[in-house]
This record gives C-alpha cells, sequence and structure tokens, in this order.
C-alpha cells in the first residue's frame, strides 16, 4: 500500500495553463525529490528538498517550482504550462540511506 | 563519463529463464546500492537493498555488488510474465543521500 500519494494521476491541460502537481507522503521523510521521465527513458531529477522550507533544483533545468511549507507536502507548479512539459511526474521521500519509496506518477499532457 | 551505466536495450527472455542485468559506476564511494522495478505507468519499486559488497537473496532474485570492479548484477530465476518490467540500478554514498540512477533495462518475459 502506497504511503506517498500524487493527484492527479493523469492531466490533460492546454497551453498557457497553471498547474500543481500534488504529492503527500505519510512517513514523516524529511528528503523528498521530483522527478520527471518520458516514456522509456531514464528519470531526471528537477526539484529536491532535505525539510521543510528547503528547495533545491535538480539536474534537469525546469521551469517548474516547488515549495515545502509542510514535512508531509510538497507540490510541484507549472505557471504556464506548455507542449515540451508533456511527461511523467514522478514524487519521492526517502529514509536516509534506505533508498526512496515513489509515488505512482502524474502523467501530464498539454496540448 | 556518467557516474552510473546501464546498457538500456530491452532483453527479451523465455519464461523459466535465467534473467541478468548489470550496471558499473565510477564513483568509489558508493556503498548504498539498489535495483527498482518499475511497471509500465508505474512509479519504480524498491526491489532489493544491498550494502557494500557481497550477495543478498530474496526468493528469486540475487543482487551481487563487487565493489573492487564497481559492478553490480540482479539476477532473476525461473523468471515469469510478471517479471516484465523496466528495472533500474541505483547507488549513493554515506552522507550523500541523493541517488545515482541507471538508465534501466526494459524486460520482457515470453510466456
Amino acid at each position: 500500500e502506497a504511503d506517498i500519494y500524487q493527484t492527479p494521476r493523469y492531466l490533460v491541460i492546454g497551453t498557457g495553463k497553471k498547474i500543481t502537481l500534488e504529492c503527500s507522503q505519510t512517513m514523516g521523510h524529511d528528503k523528498m525529490y521530483w522527478y520527471q521521465q518520458d516514456p522509456g527513458m531514464e528519470l531526471h531529477l528537477i526539484h529536491y528538498s532535505y525539510g521543510v522550507n528547503s528547495t533545491e533544483k535538480g539536474d534537469l533545468s525546469s521551469e517548474s517550482t516547488v515549495s515545502r511549507i509542510r514535512t508531509e507536502h510538497f507540490p510541484l507548479t507549472l505557471e504556464s504550462a506548455r507542449p515540451s512539459h508533456t511527461s511523467q511526474y514522478l514524487c519521492a521521500s526517502e529514509q536516509a540511506n534506505y533508498g526512496y519509496t515513489f509515488g505512482s506518477g502524474t502523467r501530464l499532457t498539454v496540448v | 563519463q556518467k557516474e552510473v551505466e546501464q546498457d538500456p536495450g530491452p532483453l527479451s527472455v523465455p519464461e523459466g529463464a535465467i534473467v541478468s542485468l548489470n550496471c558499473t559506476y565510477s564513483n568509489s564511494a558508493f556503498q548504498y546500492f539498489m535495483w527498482y522495478r518499475q511497471y509500465s505507468r508505474k512509479g519504480p519499486e524498491l526491489l532489493m537493498y544491498t550494502y557494500s559488497s557481497g550477495n543478498k537473496e530474496d526468493g528469486r532474485f540475487t543482487a551481487q555488488v563487487d565493489k573492487s570492479s564497481k559492478y553490480i548484477s540482479l539476477f532473476i530465476r525461473d523468471s515469469q510474465p510478471s517479471d516484465s518490467a523496466t528495472y533500474l540500478c541505483a547507488m549513493s554514498a554515506r552522507g550523500n543521500n541523493r541517488l545515482a540512477f541507471g538508465k534501466g533495462n526494459q524486460v520482457v518475459v515470453i510466456p
């Protein structure tokens, strides 16, 4: 049973719209991550957080932003969606050195 | 050179065969080694976790780590169609919890 939840699972949205992808975990983990993954392709880290009020950009340049106001919540926002943002977005949390727990992902399509 | 190399080429095997997957890495500080399984349109799930060198067995799955060669392997015995998925290796160093992922290997087990 998943302890990390992502909503929505699927989203189709028009160009220029603002969207927020939600990620919540119930495990009390301090470290959380957002990855972008195109079908059949590798994971790309776009944002991470090591605790409340701590956020960093990842290895892949992204036009998205994140916030971490509560330990359990790590939403990702796109101010103006574009077709190039079409991808799968995966959220993960971690207990130190024991690996990540991933959510089921949000598959975003921007038309 | 990427920190973690994993040949992403798809692998098709008949049911019952042994599946052999491997990754090489360049960072000698890596001490935590993981294998994730990802089904289509799902998030990765932690399959095997190994600390430092050695073997670990869990049912039909065996993970091996050879730190002297900077080489890790995953073996799946008596493969089943339900093992059809993408397998990603991942690793991290002590004190640095960010995982370095391989590109993933797509495995198809043919009934």
